[in-house]
């Protein structure tokens, strides 16, 4: 089953504009991350938030996490046309971190 | 390094045939996986293995075999294909210990088989 679930399953914005993403999951969590993925390519990964941090930056990427809402959004300011891909939350489970549990994706559209 | 490889690209098989797709890694990771990504499904684990040696079973195992008797290969065997199983397949490695990395839960995944079951 799947451990996260993203919203929107799609996204459709203007170049310049910032992208959020969420992803809320279901059981307790060792850490969370996010995967981007060019269409018809591997998945590469982004970033990761461990469960007792809040937030995390990395260049134009901010993650927040939220274990008492298990939930996490992924924001990306500044959107370019290359940043059109889809994006996947995926965690890892207390008791179970050599296994990551990925959610269904949000497909970003990054119009020039 | 090349990273993750996955061979073949691309293949199209008859109901009942049978297939083997090798992925290969250059980063000496303990951990190897085989996902399936289907539209609409995100990916879901098979197999996986934590180190040469042996494999464990992933969510959707049924149908796949796997073995890992090198640890920079992991195979992914279909004994008899069914149309169930066209889908893309991606493998992954993590963790080294070698390499000190304070998180080793990162996964390097490779550029994935197309694979169609007719």
């Amino acid at each position: 089953s799947q451990q996260g679930e993203e919203d929107p399953q799609a996204l459709s914005i203007q170049e310049g504009e910032n992208a959020t993403m969420n992803c809320s999951y279901k059981t307790s969590i060792n850490n969370l991350q996010w995967y981007r993925q060019n269409s018809g390519r591997g998945l590469v990964h982004l970033i990761l938030i461990r469960s007792n941090e809040r937030e995390k930056h990395s260049g134009r990427l901010r993650v927040t996490l939220d274990t008492s809402k298990k939930s996490s959004s992924l924001l990306i300011t500044a959107s370019r046309a290359a940043d059109t891909a889809s994006y996947f939350c995926a965690s890892t489970t207390q008791g179970g971190s050599e296994k990551l549990v990925f959610g269904k994706g949000t497909k970003l559209t990054v119009n020039p | 390094n090349a990273g993750v490889t996955q061979t073949p690209k691309f293949r199209v098989l008859k109901t009942g045939q049978s297939m083997t797709l090798l992925c290969a890694q250059d980063m000496n990771h303990e951990y190897m996986y085989w996902y399936r990504q289907d539209p609409g499904m995100g990916l879901r684990l098979i197999h996986y293995s934590v180190g040469e040696g042996t494999t464990a079973k992933g969510e959707v195992p049924d149908g796949y075999n796997v073995s890992r008797l090198k640890k920079q290969n992991f195979l992914l065997g279909l004994e008899s294909a069914a149309p169930s199983q066209t889908s893309v397949y991606f493998c992954a490695s993590s963790y080294s210990r070698l390499a000190g990395l304070v998180s080793t839960d990162t996964q390097y995944f490779g550029p994935g088989t197309r694979l169609t079951v007719l």
